[in-house]
């Protein structure tokens, strides 16, 4: 069983709908972090969090400690929002990631 | 500021062929990753640095060496490259591990 599970694997939704996905973990933990990657590959960090909520723009990020799982939410989906979506939880040094959601917004 | 950048973009090599991917950052960050990512595997952890002169291996290092000998720079070494390390290769810095990760842009490695 992999450290870090997300889910769904694959996401495609209509512009507009509210998106959620959802990272669960087995590992004790300092912080968790969702990234983006756009196709061409580049990575980018949207939120670290270690307790609570974060939100940024139209993309909400929660974490239940107790619970090892985390969800990041997009509101009024966009076709710019297709990527994909990677949890990362991290140790005392390093990361491990899930296996990413990929997710598919049509216009 | 430059953030993580990373050299070459693309790279074919023949079976047995040594090379480095290069990765430099600008940042002052003390901790410094090298990852590959293949299909279906999410990204995975070859060696990590927590500082110059200081590394240590993650989760796929064999046949893979790497060296820290300034802040900036975290070079990555195939030995004798073979076709099982196709990959994209992303190095990525961070401050501390409190702060998040910026990653560099990636190296498409194809091995023949």
């Amino acid at each position: 069983k992999n450290e870090v599970e997300q889910s769904p694997q694959n996401l495609t939704a209509q512009e507009g709908e509210f998106i959620t996905i959802n990272c669960s973990y087995s590992v004790g933990i300092s912080a968790l972090h969702w990234l983006q990657q756009h196709p061409g590959g580049g990575i980018v960090s949207l939120f670290m969090l270690s307790s609570g909520k974060k939100k940024h723009g139209r993309l909400i990020a929660t974490i239940n400690i107790q619970e090892k799982h985390s969800s990041l939410h997009i509101t009024a989906s966009h076709p710019r929002d297709s990527a994909v979506y990677i949890c990362a939880v991290g140790g005392a040094q390093k990361l491990v990631f899930g296996q990413g959601t990929r997710l598919t917004i049509n216009p | 500021n430059a953030g993580v950048t990373q050299t070459p973009k693309f790279q074919v090599l023949k079976t047995g062929q040594s090379m480095t991917l290069q990765c430099a950052q600008d940042m002052n960050h003390e901790y410094m990753s090298w990852y590959r990512q293949d299909p279906g595997m999410g990204l995975r952890l070859i060696h990590y640095s927590v500082g110059a002169g200081i590394t240590d291996q993650g989760e796929v290092p064999n046949g893979y060496n790497v060296s820290r000998s300034t802040t900036e720079d975290f070079p990555l070494r195939l030995l004798s490259a073979a076709p099982s390390q196709t990959s994209v290769y992303f190095c990525a810095s961070r401050r501390d591990i409190e702060y998040e990760q910026y990653f560099g842009p990636g190296t498409r490695l194809t091995v023949t």
